[in-house]
């Protein structure tokens, strides 16, 4: 079956260090990769997206490489702010099922930025 | 106009009430969405509507009730909880994928609920 497993959390940092969330995924054939993000009291957002091997998604200094060979898809991001803190959730959808839309989720990691 | 809207915003009922969740979208989108979200978890797909026929029911206690009355409109009708069914419920939507291409799901910002 499909899976994605991601970094437990939750993730402190300091304003402006480097951030990496790791993510691996479990899927048949090639599915298409998502980083969404959901901040306090709202619903979620997509951040970034890659749907074939090698493609890079970036979004608000964001990135993450679609890596066929390791099967991830590391969400980074060079210098992080405070308003970044929320719950970041790695998600796959494999080609067979479009048409139907059901993502498969990570466990989702929650991501604290201190001034 | 990108917002998926969502009321109320909070809700409380009792186990014996009968109420309703509401979820909008203006964006021509054809695919819609309810997931069910426990706190610390991923949300959990329930429904799926597309071109308002219910498409996929992932095994949901026929206590929840969805209806989707037109292409902007998506409702969830609950009925008989249970204090486990407290949880945020959130509505999306989106194009409906055809062929090879994905279109992002767009989330409201969910539905609050607690069942005493």
């Amino acid at each position: 079956g499909n899976s994605v497993t991601q970094m437990e959390g939750p993730v402190t940092l300091s304003e402006e260090a480097f951030l990496t969330i790791n993510c691996t995924y479990t899927a048949t054939g090639y599915p298409s990769l998502f980083w969404y993000v959901q901040y306090p009291g709202e619903g979620l957002q997509l951040l970034l997206k890659a749907t074939k091997a090698d493609d890079k998604g970036s979004n608000k200094g964001f990135e993450a490489t679609y890596r066929k060979e390791t099967t991830s898809f590391h969400l980074e991001k060079g210098s992080v702010q405070v308003s970044d803190s929320a719950v970041y959730f790695c998600a796959l959808i494999p080609l067979s099922n479009f048409g139907n839309e059901k993502l498969t989720f990570g466990t989702g990691t929650r991501l604290t930025i201190i001034p | 106009d990108t917002e998926v809207t969502q009321t109320p915003k909070h809700l409380v009922m009792g186990m014996t009430n009968k109420k309703s969740l509401k979820c909008e979208q203006h964006m021509g989108h054809r695919a819609m969405y309810w997931y069910k979200q426990k706190a610390k978890k991923p949300p959990e797909l329930m429904f799926v509507y597309s071109y308002e026929k219910l498409s996929i029911n992932e095994s949901v206690p026929s206590r929840f009730s969805p209806e989707c009355p037109n292409s902007s409109l998506l409702n969830l009708h609950l009925h008989a909880l249970q204090p486990e069914d407290s949880a945020l419920y959130l509505c999306a939507s989106s194009q409906v994928s055809l062929g090879t291409e994905y279109y992002e799901q767009y989330f409201g910002p969910g539905t609050r609920l607690t069942v005493t």
